[in-house]
């Protein structure tokens, strides 16, 4: 089976443009996490998305939003880039159906570096 | 809130040799997971062992081992005969046992930065 992609892998934008980053998860995966890794915050949850519905929203500000369609693939976008964006993005993907918790168990793309310069 | 906390920043091991990387987490849930990852430097994050909290028995995955202690919320990662491929930034992760709630966030230590030297 085909693990989580993620596109591109590295990015380079100005302050102020927008972009967007694509993750498509493992086949038959419904779920799909998106997070954000610095050096000094660590890795920190941006957002949850199941069946084409946003589940869970971590604390970051709403130039971050993202979206997941039919075939369960993601996007994130990130508005006006501040230099403090600059960091690595990790999407992960799991089943993420109820009544079983190991369903829930994450499987993680390599991630899309992205620099703000 | 839950939080977690790998007070190591670096730990180092020779080879064949092993080592304990600490993680201890703060949650009033009592259906959680505890997860160790694994993120060498091509940055794939890749899951090493996975413990349930309401199981009283350890974790097992090959050379991999957890040392769980739950009145503590302590949960060590031991790793055994090292081997130069385990060299790697290692993180100690939490997630609510909880459906619906944020059963898709996984809440992440500061991770340790593991050498293994020949």
């Amino acid at each position: 089976k085909a693990g989580v992609t993620q596109t591109p892998r590295y990015l380079i934008k100005t302050r102020g443009q927008q972009v967007t980053l694509s993750c498509s998860p493992i086949s038959g995966h419904r779920s799909v996490s998106w997070y954000q890794q610095t050096p000094g915050q660590g890795l920190q949850f941006l957002f949850e998305y199941f069946s084409e519905t946003q589940r869970n929203k971590g604390n970051f500000p709403g130039r971050f939003s993202g979206r997941q369609f039919s075939n369960s693939r993601s996007e994130m976008n990130v508005s006006t880039l501040e230099l403090g964006d600059s960091a690595l993005y990790l999407c992960a993907s799991s089943l993420g159906a109820s009544g079983n918790s190991h369903l829930y168990e994450q499987y993680f793309g390599p991630g899309t570096r992205l620099t703000v310069t | 809130a839950q939080t977690v906390t790998q007070s190591q920043p670096e730990m180092s091991v020779q080879e064949a040799e092993t080592v304990t990387l600490s993680c201890t987490y703060d949650t009033s849930e009592s259906d959680y997971y505890l997860f160790w990852y694994k993120q060498p430097p091509s940055r794939q994050m890749i899951l090493v062992i996975r413990q349930e909290a309401y199981k009283q028995q350890n974790a097992t995955e090959n050379r991999f081992s957890v040392n769980f202690q739950k009145a503590a919320k302590s949960f060590s990662l031991k790793i055994s005969d090292s081997q130069l491929g385990d060299a790697a930034m290692y993180f100690c992760a939490y997630r609510s046992g909880y459906y619906g709630g944020s059963q898709g966030n996984l809440i992440f230590g500061k991770g340790t930065k593991l050498s293994v030297k020949p």
